[in-house]
């Protein structure tokens, strides 16, 4: 139980367009999602909370306009990736909490998306 | 704000060698810890998780306890197979959020 799923697992766009991630929750229904982004051989970094039916609140020096998420169902939040630039390839990341605020729910990871800007 | 210090690695053992991973924290109130461990090609899955001070976390043969008086919970295993190589992550827990160590690349030879 408890899988998170992500489509595409990996996409190429040209600069300047747009690219929208997906993230579901398989088995589960997620009140709160979470997008990440790793850089090679670097932590996690998180990018933004998603809350169903509100705005996602995302962390400081994060561009809201850049990296738009929507989380319109308790099984799906949307990363998109707008006007993506070189700098913006990256591996991005979503997880997932079943229930509950507590610390102590454990978030379930997807397996990451590999986005290239050429 | 909340900070990770992971031992830097890469790691590398022999087969049943004793694993040990430090992990260091700081963080408003009290934490929950986790250790995070991502295979080759795969996702993040938790391996151990302790919520509470003196709480012992234990998973697959990995065991780690929650320090508060050190702001510690360090990874340790006792005999590591092949199939532990891994990147390990150390990740407490505050106001709902996750904030991730480095990351520690174990790699375990034959």
């Amino acid at each position: 139980g408890a899988v998170v799923s992500q489509h595409p697992s990996w996409v190429i766009c040209k600069s300047g367009t747009s690219v929208k991630i997906e993230c579901r929750s398989l088995d589960f229904q997620a009140t709160t999602m979470f997008w990440y982004r790793q850089f090679p051989k670097q932590s996690l970094m998180l990018m933004a909370t998603s809350n169903e039916g509100s705005k996602a609140t995302y962390e400081q020096g994060v561009e809201k306009d850049k990296f738009l998420i929507n989380h319109a169902s308790l099984t799906l939040s949307t990363l998109t990736v707008t006007s993506a630039h070189p700098e913006d390839s990256s591996f991005y990341i979503c997880s997932a909490r079943d229930r509950g605020t507590g610390d102590y729910y454990e978030q379930y990871f997807g397996p990451g998306t590999r986005l290239t800007v050429t | 704000g909340d900070s990770v210090t992971q031992m830097e690695g890469p790691v590398t053992l022999s087969e049943e060698a004793f694993l040990t991973i430090n992990c260091t924290y700081t963080a408003t109130g009290y934490p929950s810890l986790f250790w995070y461990v991502q295979y080759p090609g795969e996702g993040l899955q938790l391996l151990l998780k302790a919520t509470k001070a003196d709480d012992k976390g234990s998973n697959k043969g990995f065991e780690a306890t929650y320090r508060k008086e050190t702001t510690s919970f360090h990874l340790e295993k006792g005999s590591v197979q092949v199939s532990d190589s891994a990147v390990y992550f150390c990740a407490p827990s505050a106001r709902g959020k996750l904030s991730f160590g480095a990351g520690t690349t174990v790699t375990v030879r034959a």
